[in-house]
């Protein structure tokens, strides 16, 4: 989930099992949703998006989940690898708050228990 | 190689000495764009730019400069650099909009 303070919420998970990583967004407005991935010393890397008129997006090993009710969006990683171990982003844009602005969460840092 | 390049990657300077981190894009996007990360505020927008010549401000762009004036090219200008702006900086790109954002490997800079 969002982070409260300077510690980021940490999941650990051993290698093998799924991941499921959550992040509750604020803006009922917002209509297309982003993962991105942080790997230690790297810039964020885009993993998967979903539009608002969507519930569930997959990808290669990651599936999105997003709950438009309750404004929960949801990464599940499926068979975990060592190589997942990074800090995941949701991201959320507005198209009525200045077309172009995105507006990002604060992390979560996934651990993988080799 | 499809990439955001960004220089220099680590930078220590003093308060109010002008200074400029350049960020460079080989993949003909139109949207670039700039975001300071710092711990426990996540990432911030500072500016952004929808093509050449055309840049707005994002939630942090007090103390900052830009400018837009080649595609491939969006520097960010420090006028005078106060020690609050010590952070991580990222430069990103994509096609057209926030969505979808290639990310340059970061600058940290440090400002005494």
């Amino acid at each position: 989930g969002e982070s409260v303070g300077l510690h980021l919420p940490t999941l650990s998970v051993q290698e093998g099992d799924n991941s499921i990583i959550n992040c509750a967004y604020s803006n009922s407005a917002s209509d297309y949703f982003i993962w991105y991935k942080q790997e230690s010393g790297k810039g964020p890397q885009f993993i998967i998006d979903i539009r608002s008129n969507m519930d569930k997006r997959q990808g290669q090993r990651v599936t999105v989940l997003l709950n438009k009710t309750v404004k929960h969006l949801s990464l599940q990683i499926a068979a975990t690898q060592p190589g997942d171990s990074a800090v995941y982003f949701c991201a959320e844009i507005d198209p009525g708050a200045g077309s172009y602005q995105l507006t990002f969460g604060k992390g979560t840092k996934l651990s993988v228990i080799p | 190689e499809a990439q955001v390049t960004q220089n220099p990657r680590y930078l220590i300077t003093v308060t109010g000495k002008k200074l400029t981190v350049t960020c460079s894009q080989n993949m003909n996007h139109e949207y670039m764009s700039w975001y300071r990360q710092d711990p426990g505020l996540g990432l911030r927008q500072i500016y952004y730019s929808m093509n050449v010549e055309v840049t707005d401000k994002g939630d942090v762009p007090e103390g900052y400069k830009v400018s837009r004036k080649e595609k491939r090219n969006f520097p960010l200008i420090l006028e005078s650099p106060s020690p609050n702006q010590t952070s991580l900086y990222f430069c990103a790109s994509s096609l057209q909009g926030p969505e979808k954002l290639f990310f340059g490997s970061g600058t940290q800079l440090s400002v005494l």
